[in-house]
């Protein structure tokens, strides 16, 4: 079966300092993979997409980047922190069967930056 | 543009009582719509999918719509219980676009005693 690991749950980071989340996907290969954001009492944002190996779609204009070294790895970093970066973090992975798009979603992580 | 727009944006119940959620989208070329619940501080977790030729489905006391006319889904939460307290968030998928999701800002669902 497919499973989604995302980690740290949560970081507490000062403004300034890099960041680098990280999330695999095992079960499955060349998955789609997303990174949303969710500020506090708002929706969930996509920042970044990625159909496949070194290759990153970015939505928004921002203070992060995305990288996808492996076929089954997705990073989200930066390299200094901004208070505007606090939030709760999703990775998701996604494919499609003959009923459409199926996206799967880790557990989270919770970022506050001081 | 490719939107999905929720309404209403926050909801509070009272526990055992019935609701409905709402969904407008102006996703094109449609692929299938899912509705998903979100418990604070979790992932969000799939709740039903329907696809262009589905105009309804259930999966326990949640029951989804749609109407591929008017690009309109609702979520249907019967005899709601403290736990469906929770973010329901709708997403649309773009056909031929690898997957992409559109996703909806969410409803807020607070069930009280």
């Amino acid at each position: 079966s497919q499973t989604i690991h995302q980690w740290p749950a949560t970081l507490v980071q000062p403004v300034g300092s890099p960041l680098s989340l990280e999330c695999t996907v095992e079960g499955t290969s060349n998955p789609n993979l997303y990174w949303y954001r969710q500020a506090a009492g708002r929706g969930l944002q996509l920042l970044f997409y990625s159909v496949g190996i070194g290759q990153i779609s970015s939505e928004v204009p921002q203070n992060l980047s995305a990288s996808r070294p492996q076929d089954r790895q997705f990073i989200l970093s930066s390299k200094k922190l901004l208070l505007s970066d606090s939030g709760f973090y999703l990775c998701a992975w996604s494919y499609t069967s003959g009923r459409g798009a199926e996206a799967f979603f880790g557990q989270g992580t919770r970022l506050t930056v001081v | 543009k490719n939107q999905v727009e929720q309404s209403p944006q926050s909801l509070i119940i009272l526990e055992g009582k019935n609701c409905t959620l709402q969904c407008n989208y102006t996703v094109s070329p449609f692929s299938n719509l899912r509705w998903y619940k979100q418990d604070t501080g979790r992932g969000p977790v799939s709740l039903t999918i329907m696809t262009f030729s589905e105009n309804t489905k259930s999966n326990g006391r949640y029951t989804a719509t749609l109407d591929a006319d008017t690009k309109q889904s609702s979520l249907h939460i019967t005899a709601s219980q403290l736990s469906d307290s929770a973010s329901y968030i709708c997403v649309v998928s773009v056909q031929n676009q690898g997957g992409k999701l559109i996703f909806g800002q969410g409803t807020e669902l607070s069930v009280k005693p």
